[in-house]
């Protein structure tokens, strides 16, 4: 079946690191991605990993890819006031027709106190 | 600059009254899809198209439509809107690169 679970909420102060994880269930997900919607916005993808890599860093963003746990997760590293938004994990499983279908997580509600 | 454009951005209707929310994307992309995003559901998808003329269901496709005549546009159709379908709606795209690119959102409330 298709889900991806991620926590509702996460807080943590400027400055530290924050880190936001998400399981899915279809090992057949050839990538993995991470979008960020800030309020009143659309969705922006901040990265993404291709099923192969166990990690991938671009500037404050690490990613690791744990596939025998499904498990993902998104490090944040000094995280600033406008990191506040809500982070989604999504999956995009491999149907062998490619139906590029995303299946997303619920969103985890990042809050950066200042 | 390459964007998917979502209108109207806010829709207040009634029960029953027919609308439209267009979309188009300037990136020649032959993928466009339909999501609805609600609290504590994440996105769903309603239709996805794959090409011109080539479109299928997603997970919540009851009580809307849609149509793929040209390439750029794909509308999201809404024939007798109903409260249930008071939501976020998004509109995304996706080219041989690996993610999709989505429009702003266009928030619908149905009295």
């Amino acid at each position: 079946g298709e889900d991806v679970e991620q926590s509702l909420f996460l807080s943590v102060r400027e400055g530290d690191s924050s880190v936001i994880n998400c399981t899915y269930t279809d090992s057949s997900s050839t990538y993995l991605y991470w979008y960020k919607q800030e309020p009143g916005a659309g969705l922006q993808l901040l990265t993404y990993i291709f099923s192969n890599m166990d990690m991938k860093q671009d500037q404050r963003l690490t990613v690791l890819l744990n596939k025998k746990d499904k498990h993902l997760s998104l490090r944040i590293a000094d995280t600033q006031t406008g990191d506040s938004a809500i982070y989604f994990c999504a999956e995009m499983p491999n149907y062998g027709g490619a139906t590029n279908k995303l299946i997303f997580g619920t969103g985890t509600l990042l809050a950066v106190q200042p | 600059e390459a964007q998917v454009t979502q209108n109207p951005r806010y829709l207040i209707t009634v029960t029953g009254k027919k609308l439209t929310v267009t979309c188009s994307q300037n990136m020649n992309h032959e993928y466009m899809s339909w999501y609805r995003q609600d609290p504590g559901l994440g996105l769903r998808q309603i239709y996805y198209s794959m090409n011109v003329e080539v479109t299928d269901k997603g997970d919540v496709p009851e009580g809307y439509k849609v149509s793929r005549k040209e390439k750029r546009n794909f509308p999201l159709i809404l024939e007798s809107p109903s409260p249930n379908q008071t939501s976020l709606y998004f509109c995304a795209s996706k080219g041989q690169a690996y993610g999709y690119t989505f429009g702003s959102g266009t928030r619908l409330t149905v009295v």
